[in-house]
């Protein structure tokens, strides 16, 4: 089955730094990455997601990068906010009526003042 | 939109008893949702994948008969959590894909079962 690796398990930027999250999946087959913002005590919000079909996708401070190649998808915020603080998650599906989310081990984000 | 709702948010028990957890799609019709189960500081684990209308399919290592689902409309599941114990205090977390052919998926708040 898919294996989704995640680096790196923390991070600790300054105020209006940029932040990189790195993912890699095994299955070639896997066309669908999405990534999720969990704050504390409350269930993943999706924030940004790339289809195979792209290598990036922007969405105001929040980029995605897709190499399909390497089987590695990365996601940028740039110019980070305090309220970016939270633990953020990829995952990655192979479309189809079985589709299932294959997590990552998640990132925790902390944005300082 | 693309909201779901899940209830109860958190939920105490005692031991030995079940405890239901109920999960709506607000605004869009869910052909599929998903049950996970998140332990602190953890990542989803998939539980089982619900359709409307049929039999569950769970994941390896997760008791169906324990983890009892139902989904009965386009816009609700259930999961029970029969005979609870306290191994079984976790977040339960639901998510909803309102396609097939569309792989998004939105998750609910989730429900924090705490047994005693």
């Amino acid at each position: 089955g898919e294996n989704v690796e995640q680096h790196p398990s923390t991070l600790s930027v300054q105020e209006g730094d940029s932040a990189v999250i790195k993912c890699t999946y095994s299955d070639s087959a896997s066309n669908y990455f999405p990534w999720y913002k969990q704050e504390l005590g409350k269930g993943p919000q999706l924030i940004i997601d790339i289809r195979s079909n792209v290598g990036e996708k922007k969405d105001q401070r929040i980029a995605v990068t897709l190499n399909k190649t390497a089987k590695h998808f990365s996601l940028h915020i740039t110019e980070t906010q305090p309220e970016d603080s939270a633990v953020y998650f990829c995952a990655a599906s192979i479309s189809g009526t079985a589709s299932k989310l294959t997590f990552g081990t998640g990132t925790r984000l902390q944005v300082t003042l | 939109g693309a909201v779901v709702s899940q209830h109860p948010s958190r939920v105490i028990c005692k031991s030995g008893t079940s405890v239901k957890i109920e999960c709506r799609s607000l605004d869009f019709q869910a052909t599929t949702m998903f049950w996970y189960r998140q332990f602190p500081k953890q990542s989803l684990m998939l539980m089982a994948t619900s359709n409307e209308g049929s039999k569950a399919t769970y994941e390896q290592g997760v008791e169906k008969d324990k983890f009892l689902i139902n989904h009965a409309s386009l816009t609700l599941s259930t999961l029970t959590v029969t005979s609870a114990h306290p191994e079984d205090s976790s977040f339960y977390i639901c998510s909803a894909r309102a396609d097939f052919g569309v792989e998004t998926q939105y998750f609910g708040p989730g429900t924090r079962l705490l047994v005693l």
